[in-house]
């Protein structure tokens, strides 16, 4: 099956610093991926929609200076904390739509900001 | 706009029984329906998917849902839990088709007792 990777899976990173995370599909091209956030025994939410060759699409009440995305390639999008603080501790998932109704998910990223 | 509401966040059952996941939806397109499992530091599995197919869906595992427009309703069964069923489960709708960002129910967390 399809499989997206998500690099670095744990991160542990100072107030301040920021931190990048990538999010790959290994197996098929996509041009659109989507980034989520889970809290501690939560749901997901929607952060951004990122597309490859053109701006990231925020979902109300995220930060696009704080959350940076790129889509750099067909295969590769990233997200950047910058200036991370403790309150952006959090499990960071992407997503990649191949088939027409079927996402596939990364394993996650989880951010502890000290 | 779409939601999901999960209506149990914590079912509990016993291994050999019969579990249900009860979910419901709001969508105001022809929507897109999905069961997703995530385990204790695992990525996202799809359980199964509706896409204006058939009403009944078969997944993977033993599990399957049942789409009722009437009843806006699309909830998980299935027959016989195991122990390795124990898991947080989300109900997922996306409208038209899948390659539109996800919403996220607030996710049922399943304990089998054996």
């Amino acid at each position: 099956g399809a499989v997206v990777s998500q690099h670095p899976s744990w991160v542990i990173c100072k107030s301040g610093t920021s931190v990048k995370i990538e999010c790959r599909s290994l197996d098929f091209q996509a041009t659109t991926m989507f980034w989520y956030r889970q809290f501690p025994k939560q749901s997901l939410m929607l952060m951004a929609t990122s597309n490859e060759g053109s701006k990231a699409t925020y979902e109300q009440g995220v930060e696009k200076d704080k959350f940076l995305i790129n889509h750099a390639s067909l295969t590769l999008s990233t997200l950047t904390v910058t200036s991370a603080h403790p309150e952006d501790s959090s499990f960071y998932i992407c997503s990649a739509p191949r088939e027409w109704h079927e996402q596939f998910f990364g394993p996650g990223t989880r951010l502890t900001v000290l | 706009a779409q939601s999901v509401t999960q209506l149990d966040s914590h079912v509990s059952v016993s291994e050999g029984t019969p579990v249900l996941l009860r979910c419901n939806y709001s969508s105001s397109y022809s929507p897109s329906l999905f069961w997703y499992v995530q385990h204790p530091n695992k990525g996202l599995q799809l359980l199964l998917k509706y896409t204006s197919a058939a009403t009944l869906v078969k997944g993977i595992n033993g599990f399957e849902a049942e789409f009722k427009k009437s009843e806006t309703s699309f909830h998980l069964t299935k027959p016989s839990a195991h122990m390795s069923d124990a898991a947080e489960y989300f109900c997922v709708v996306s409208e038209g088709t899948g390659r539109r960002a996800l919403t996220f129910g607030s996710g049922t967390r399943l304990q089998v007792q054996p």
